[in-house]
């Protein structure tokens, strides 16, 4: 298995540009994460789904950020418009759930992204 | 806030010694779990201990739990320079939200 696929690996962007980052997570894994990680905030959940259905969306920031997951095997995350404070290394995870527990998590190499 | 917090911040060992990190939490949690960051990688699931377990092992990785004190800690005994990077612990409430929620981390450093 090739593990969570993420893409792009890096982003350079100017501000009030979109954004979107992309997940293709590992083939029978029911749920779906996409965390934040800065040296300020450390490792912050955004949102993720449960068989392609948003369960928990409380950590997107603000309006500007949006995630699909339109099927099982891809999801995006979508910043529009981007500001300086969205730089940081975003990472997807993916995992097995049963029954609202959710066993080990598998991470990509994450996308780090830098808004100028 | 933050749901577990892990200690110290930062650890530097010689290679050959063991390396304790320590985490705490505030709600009840249905599982804890610990993981490796190598820097500029994602993060890797090392080993998951369910509420009713109070100890496990995995290879040199020794995991205990006390939901008296609401704690976990994790040894990895005769380190090596390899297992140097940043260590998380993370937990599942056993109510409401129940995604992961991931501590800041402790830096280990294992010097040669």
């Amino acid at each position: 298995d090739a593990g969570v696929i993420q893409s792009p690996r890096h982003e350079v962007t100017e501000m009030g540009q979109e954004v979107t980052l992309r997940c293709k997570p590992i083939s029978g894994h029911n749920s779906l994460f996409w965390y934040r990680q800065t040296m300020m905030r450390g490792l912050e959940l955004l949102i993720y789904f449960n068989n392609n259905v948003p369960i928990d969306d409380s950590g997107m920031p603000e309006d500007r950020f949006s995630a699909k997951m339109p099927n099982a095997s891809f999801s995006t995350l979508k910043i529009q418009p981007s500001e300086p404070r969205d730089s940081a290394v975003y990472f997807c995870a993916s995992s097995l759930s049963f029954d609202f527990i959710t066993y080990e998590q598998y991470f990509g190499p994450g996308t780090r992204l830098t808004v100028t | 806030s933050q749901q577990g917090e892990e200690d110290p911040q930062a650890l530097s060992i010689q290679e050959g010694e063991n390396a304790t990190m320590n985490c705490s939490y505030k709600t009840s949690i249905n599982n804890l779990q610990w993981y490796r960051q190598n820097s500029g990688r994602g993060l890797v699931h090392l080993i998951l201990i369910r509420s009713n377990e109070r100890e496990k092992h995995s290879g040199r990785l020794r995991v205990t739990l006390d939901t008296s004190k609401k704690s976990s800690s994790l040894l990895i005994t005769a380190s090596r320079a390899a297992d140097t990077a940043s260590y998380f612990c993370a937990t599942q409430g056993d109510t409401g939200r129940r995604a992961l929620t991931f501590g800041s981390g402790t830096r280990l450093q294992v010097q040669p």
